[in-house]
């Protein structure tokens, strides 16, 4: 099945700088790979997605990076804030589910 | 716009009991699937529906057992209760079955289960 490792399980930020986030994965044939941030004790919100076809996507703030032939995929935050502070999952959609890494908890310090 | 509708949003029982939870997806949303995330873990896929069939099984314990009913709603029937399964359980739905929509998980609030 599909494996989906994610690095690294803490960051510290301070405000104003980037914020990278890595994901790898298994399986060649997995093609959607969604990020979303998680507040404590909140849901999952999807906050940027891109599929297989598409090496990057922006939305502001936040850009993806998808490396298809390496497994691999990347979340960028620019110019953090405070607000930014929570935990992001990357997933990977495999098999008619999503399949998520371990998180990475994001600090972001005034 | 409507969200994905859990309840309750808090479950205290206590071991060897029975749960169950509910979840409402989206309006016309025809997946449904379960998610289990203990503390500061990531969610782990339990079970999903499309269109009333059970469509793909994770690490479901056999005492958990779940259905989607004709209104496209879901219940998660917990049985004997571990103090293991304290955790919050998500709901999510999606739209298209095995069409490329299926892919985008929109996520309830979740309910919390605390087994004492």
């Amino acid at each position: 099945g599909e494996n989906v490792e994610q690095h690294p399980s803490t960051l510290s930020v301070q405000e104003g700088d980037s914020a990278v986030i890595k994901c790898t994965y298994s399986d060649s044939a997995s093609n959607y790979f969604p990020w979303y941030k998680q507040e404590l004790g909140k849901r999952p919100q999807l906050i940027i997605d891109i599929r297989s076809n598409v090496g990057e996507k922006k939305d502001q703030r936040i850009a993806v990076t998808l490396n298809k032939t390496a497994k691999h995929f990347s979340l960028h935050i620019t110019e953090t804030q405070p607000e930014d502070s929570a935990v992001y999952f990357c997933a990977v959609h495999n098999t008619d589910k999503l399949i998520f890494g371990t998180g990475t908890r994001l600090q972001v310090f005034p | 716009a409507a969200g994905v509708i859990q309840s309750p949003r808090h479950l205290i029982k206590e071991k060897r009991e029975t749960a169950t939870l509910k979840c409402y997806p989206i309006p016309r949303h025809d997946t449904v699937y379960w998610y289990q995330q203990g503390p500061g873990q990531d969610p782990q896929f339990l079970i999903s529906f499309y269109e009333k069939m059970q469509s793909d099984k994770g690490s479901i314990p056999d005492r958990f057992s779940a259905q989607q009913f004709s209104d496209y709603h879901s219940e998660l029937n917990m049985s004997s209760l571990e103090l293991g399964d304290s955790a919050l359980y998500f709901c999510a739905s999606s739209l298209g079955g095995r069409a490329a929509t299926n892919e985008k998980l929109f996520f309830g609030s979740g309910t919390q289960l605390s087994v004492l």
